[in-house]
């Protein structure tokens, strides 16, 4: 069964904590992306990677920090510098960056 | 960069009715035009898209048309069924590949299927 996986589906997170989404995939893509949403707005590109051990910074990067080893693997770290990270967090794939993106299921980030 | 908007924000139609969702985009080199359903609590969905060769493509109730001289694509859904009801989201690209291939995605459309 091959897509993209997000974990978790709820995380919570204190003040001045860093946490870490999980997004993994089994499609053999090279690209991968991170996007941010927001009730009510479209999806924003936080940061994308063409290939392993290559990452790019997107539109609303300050903040986060991503890292991409494997290439199966693109984890995204929500850093205390992050100072309204409550939204919905969306991973994607593409066989090569431009190319159709498929969504894994997202991850809910909330504030205590 | 590119920017692509989107129309209408939200939109009401009562079942079996039609429904358009139109996008404009701004880059003359984008050539690749998808569309996705997002329901609710869960992630985007592509459900059709086109390239910048040809001026439409259908899937049984779900079409869209592409106008390269005006720079705007649509959506088009026919005999709409409440389970059609989700927020949809136009994206457009420069294509494969491409150095400047990211998507750059509309800010969505609330469709709302009353039975």
């Amino acid at each position: 069964d091959g897509g993209i996986t997000q974990s978790p589906k709820y995380l919570f997170r204190k003040e001045g904590q860093n946490v870490t989404l999980s997004c993994e995939q089994n499609l053999n893509h090279d690209a991968m992306y991170w996007y941010r949403q927001d009730p009510g707005q479209g999806l924003r590109l936080i940061y994308y990677s063409q290939i392993v051990n290559d990452f790019q910074k997107g539109d609303i990067a300050e903040g986060y920090s991503v890292s991409r080893e494997k290439k199966e693997s693109f984890p995204l770290t929500v850093t205390s510098a992050q100072k309204n990270p409550t939204a919905f967090y969306l991973c994607a794939s593409s066989i090569v960056r431009g190319e159709t993106q498929y969504f894994g299921p997202g991850t809910r980030l909330l504030v205590l | 960069g590119e920017n692509v908007e989107q129309h209408p924000s939200t939109l009401s139609v009562q079942e079996g009715d039609s429904a358009v969702i139109k996008c404009t985009y701004s880059d003359s080199a984008s050539n690749y035009f998808p569309w996705y359903k997002q329901e609710l609590g869960k992630g985007p969905q592509l459900i059709i898209d086109i390239r910048s060769n040809v001026g439409e493509k259908k899937d049984q109730r779900i079409a869209v048309t592409l106008n390269k001289t005006a720079k705007h694509f649509s959506l088009h859904i026919t005999e709409t069924q409440p389970e059609d009801s989700a927020v949809y989201f136009c994206a457009a690209s420069k294509g494969r590949g491409s150095t400047l291939g990211r998507l750059y995605f509309g800010r969505g459309t609330q469709l709302t299927v009353w039975p």
